[in-house]
């Protein structure tokens, strides 16, 4: 069972900043916050990953709260190419690291 | 292109049939995992590899499915006598076994099924 909590839809205008959120008030202190975005037609794609600090990188930020009961995906600028579903996923850790995805958050990028 | 290859991208077959997919991982990647989507979905897991060991499987794994990998190389995934229900994106991934990006996998495009 997915253990994070997305909203289903959000919307954003093109160049502005956009903050996706993930609630994952089960958290337990091994367990890695992971953001994949799926384009239409496409396998997912590896956004950012953290654990206990923010975490930035080329394509976005990551925050994450004190208690990492919850996390933020951001954006800086979107573009028309952000438009996905982007997925926040706790690891399972362990041997294997099996991902187990949610039904994640469609963003809609207006121009 | 070094990224996870799948094949077919796109299968339509017969209920009944047996279908073959396969995957090739990045080279370096000793892990490989299958998962599978449904329209509305996110992806499921299916099973997954360290090198050549099947080492899990989901529930979601009917005994009409198999999933090999011979060499520690590229894997297959076989579905057997086909259904209807079967229909859905067979996604690969790949990722190291350790050391640096262990965390993360990375996904091939995906083998389109549609049973009919």
């Amino acid at each position: 069972d997915a253990k994070t909590t997305q909203p289903n839809s959000m919307e954003s205008n093109e160049e502005e900043p956009v903050h996706l959120p993930c609630n994952h008030s089960t958290i337990s202190g091994t367990d890695y916050i992971h953001w994949y975005r799926q384009l239409p037609s496409q396998g997912p794609e590896y956004v950012i990953h953290g654990l206990t600090s923010n975490v930035n990188n080329r394509m976005a930020s990551l925050a994450i709260a004190e208690d990492r009961k919850s996390s933020t995906l951001i954006l800086h600028r979107a573009t028309l190419r952000d438009a996905a579903v982007y997925y926040c996923i706790l690891s399972e850790g362990g041997a294997t690291n099996k991902l187990i995805f949610g039904t994640g958050t469609l963003l809609a990028v207006q121009p | 292109d070094t990224g996870v290859s799948q094949n077919p991208r796109h299968k339509i077959t017969k209920r009944g049939q047996n279908v073959t997919f396969r995957c090739d991982p990045i080279s370096e990647h000793n892990r490989l995992y299958w998962y599978r989507q449904t329209l509305g979905q996110g992806p499921e897991f299916l099973t997954y590899f360290q090198n050549e060991a099947q080492l899990e499987k989901s529930r979601l794994l009917s005994d009409r499915f198999s999933a090999e990998r011979p060499k520690g190389s590229f894997s297959t995934l076989e579905i057997q006598r086909t259904e209807q229900g079967d229909s859905a994106m067979y996604l690969c991934a790949s990722s190291p076994a350790s050391g640096r990006g262990y965390e993360t996998q990375y996904f091939g495009p995906g083998t389109r099924l549609l049973v009919l």
